[in-house]
């Protein structure tokens, strides 16, 4: 079955200072691999996705993630926080045959200092 | 602009009430879901629909009801029989059915907020 392990709960960043968020799966095969953010009181939004090839991906607002298959993992990446990004994030994983939902990892909620 | 739109943001359920989660989308997307959220538990799946007239348990579909009689709309129902109903509840949906599925990203609503009086 395929499981999704975000073993950050709460980071602390000071603005301007790099980010990275831990995101591993478990799953037989390569899965579909999201990042979503949600900001407090409102639904996800959806930052990133991989399917296949390039194994660093680029999303919005600046975000980058990278699919390590020897580690399972697809951690994100922002070079630069922004009080902006104060939020919380999910990393999800999708099968590719069967199944037809998500399972979500149980977020990591982000603070960002001046 | 296409969506997914929730009511309401708040909602109220009195003990032995049933009550019931609008979730409309026009992006004309065929599969929906509905998820519950609890702090530090991330979301949990409820119920899901891949066509109308036709839905799925998910992991926690005990106390809840659905219906999917249009495309576009995909109601939950919050049972009395749900002991422990407060949470925040996102609904979504995704473009296309079956195997295509996987590599669609879930698009979600804004939200309701569920307390007990």
């Amino acid at each position: 079955a395929q499981s999704v392990t975000q073993p950050d709960i709460h980071i602390t960043v000071s603005e301007g200072a790099s980010l990275e968020l831990r995101c591993n799966y478990s799953y037989g095969a390569t899965p579909y691999l999201f990042w979503y953010v949600q900001s407090p009181g409102q639904g996800l939004q959806l930052l990133l996705k991989y399917f296949s090839g390039d194994t660093l991906v680029q999303g919005i607002k600046g975000f980058e993630a990278e699919f390590k298959r020897s580690q399972s993992s697809f951690n994100l990446r922002k070079p630069s926080v922004h009080w902006s990004d104060a939020a919380e994030y999910f990393c999800a994983v999708g099968a590719r045959v069967g199944a037809n939902n998500l399972f979500f990892g149980t977020g990591t909620r982000l603070t960002v200092i001046p | 602009d296409g969506g997914i739109t929730q009511s309401p943001k708040y909602l109220f359920r009195k003990e032995g009430q049933n009550v019931t989660l609008s979730c409309e989308q026009n992006l004309n997307h065929d599969a929906m879901y509905w998820y519950r959220q609890d702090p530090g538990q991330g979301l949990r799946l409820i119920y899901y629909s891949q066509i109308v007239n036709d839905f799925q348990k998910g992991d926690i579909a005990e106390g809840y009801s659905v219906s999917r009689e249009k495309k576009e709309s995909f109601p939950l129902t919050v049972t009395s029989a749900q002991k422990n109903p407060t949470a925040f509840y996102l609904c979504a949906s995704r473009k296309g059915t079956g195997l295509a599925q996987g590599n669609q990203p879930q698009h979600f609503g804004d939200g309701t907020r569920l307390s007990i009086l």
